[in-house]
């Protein structure tokens, strides 16, 4: 079955611990976006990679990293997260073009 | 600046009533236009979308967008709504040349009335 996965599902956390949200997809997708929800201001991305080892900034990237070091799997790290990113995040990918980006499941993160 | 409104947080109807949410853009280029929902507890999954020819579009669960380059606007429509649509509903535009960022709007919020 063609899916994103992104573990953990639910995370909460205290200010500065250092964590990291995985995504994988098995769609061999080129293009993946890591995006945060938050009430009244819909999606916004905060990176996103064309490739393997190709990333760049989306609209919030202040506060996260990424890695793209294979096709399948784009995590999003914080290192020293705040309650400000407390947030729901989404990992999505999709093939060349504008074709549908498929989500994963979504990851409820509160930082204490 | 590029920007996509949903003007109605929420819109509640009535089961078998007919719905329409709004989506305006603002966009220099020729624009890509989605429609997606997100069921509660739920990723998103993209219901259509408009790149070009017909501007009636057809999309999956009965919706169906109208995109009306004067108006700058893409509206999504269902002619009879089933208590299982109850969900977010979030419009999104993008453009030729822009790696595939899109540009999202805040959500409408869609509430069935049994």
């Amino acid at each position: 079955e063609a899916q994103v996965t992104q573990n953990p599902r639910y995370l909460i956390t205290v200010t500065g611990k250092k964590l990291t949200v995985t995504c994988s997809q098995n769609m061999n997708h080129e293009y993946m976006s890591w995006y945060r929800q938050d009430p009244g201001l819909g999606l916004r991305q905060i990176y996103y990679s064309m490739n393997v080892e190709v990333t760049d900034k989306g609209d919030v990237p202040e506060g996260y990293k990424v890695s793209r070091k294979e096709k399948r799997n784009f995590p999003l790290i914080l290192e020293s997260p705040s309650p400000n990113q407390t947030s729901l995040y989404f990992c999505a990918s999709n093939g060349p073009g504008y074709n549908e980006q498929f989500f994963g499941p979504g990851t409820r993160l509160t930082v204490l | 600046a590029q920007s996509v409104t949903q003007p109605d947080i929420h819109i509640t109807v009535s089961e078998g009533a007919s719905l329409e949410l709004r989506c305006n853009y603002s966009y220099g280029a020729t624009p890509y236009l989605f429609w997606y929902v997100q069921s509660p507890g739920q990723g998103l999954q993209l219901l259509l979308k408009y790149f070009s020819g017909d501007t009636l579009v057809q999309g999956i669960k009965g919706f169906e967008a109208e995109f009306k380059r004067s108006q700058s606007s893409f509206n999504l429509r269902k002619p009879s709504v089933h208590w299982s649509d109850a969900a977010e509903y979030f419009c999104a535009v993008g453009a030729k040349d822009s790696n595939y960022q899109l540009i999202w709007g805040a959500g409408t919020k869609l509430i069935i009335k049994p």
